[in-house]
């Protein structure tokens, strides 16, 4: 069975760019989570999106948007790109959306922002 | 206070001892507890999970929770230079609806 898949792997844009990253849950799992990692911090909370709809939004600027879609893969969009940006950006899938809610990661996708 | 607390490390533990790494969290009501490994350069994968008060044993592996005191634990028995890894704490914030992650424990295992 497929993991979770993100794409693409690495990308480097410039500041003031926008991005769009993608992500594809493993079969049968409804929910996806967003998750912004700065080299030698934790993941950071950046969305959950259960069923195409938003469950739960962290402290993220109004740059960072997502999306999901019918087949319950999904978008993180970052418009306007800042230098602290540059992360990886972790999308996780799960089957529920409660407190049970293990999640499984993808490989990440690496923005560079220069 | 932070949401959920670990120490950074670096932890150094000689190959063959217990490794002890350490979360504390803020939210009282959280029910649910998450250690995830991450290897340099990789992501997450999850270890262990734990939603009741006391211990949890998965091979060499055994996760404690302590919900009066908001604590929970992973303790690595026959620590192995492959366990060298950040180790993550993670909490379910239900109000929240969001998975909330430590800074990560850095494990280094020493032959």
């Amino acid at each position: 069975d497929a993991g979770v898949t993100q794409s693409p792997t690495h990308l480097i844009k410039t500041r003031g760019q926008h991005v769009t990253l993608r992500c594809s849950p493993i079969s049968g799992h409804k929910s996806v989570s967003w998750y912004q990692q700065v080299l030698g911090q934790g993941p950071q909370f950046i969305f959950q999106y259960y069923e195409k709809e938003e469950r739960g939004r962290g402290n993220f600027p109004d740059r960072f948007s997502a999306r999901q879609f019918p087949n319950y893969s999904s978008e993180l969009n970052v418009n306007a790109l800042l230098l602290g940006d540059s992360a990886l950006y972790l999308c996780a899938s799960s089957f529920i959306t409660s407190g049970a809610n293990v999640l499984t990661f993808g490989a990440g996708s690496r923005l560079t922002v220069l | 206070q932070k949401e959920v607390e670990q120490n950074s490390g670096p932890l150094s533990v000689p190959e063959g001892a217990i490794a002890s790494l350490n979360c504390t969290y803020s939210d009282r009501v959280s029910q649910s507890f998450f250690w995830y490994r991450q290897y340099s350069g990789k992501s997450p994968e999850l270890i262990m999970s734990i939603y009741s008060n006391g211990d949890k044993e998965d091979g060499r592996f055994t996760a404690q929770l302590n919900k009066a005191s908001q604590y929970v634990s992973l303790l690595i028995r026959d620590s192995q230079p492959s366990d060298s890894a950040t180790y993550l704490c993670a909490v379910w914030y239900s109000s929240a609806s969001k998975i909330i992650f430590g800074s990560g424990t850095r494990l280094s295992i020493r032959p």
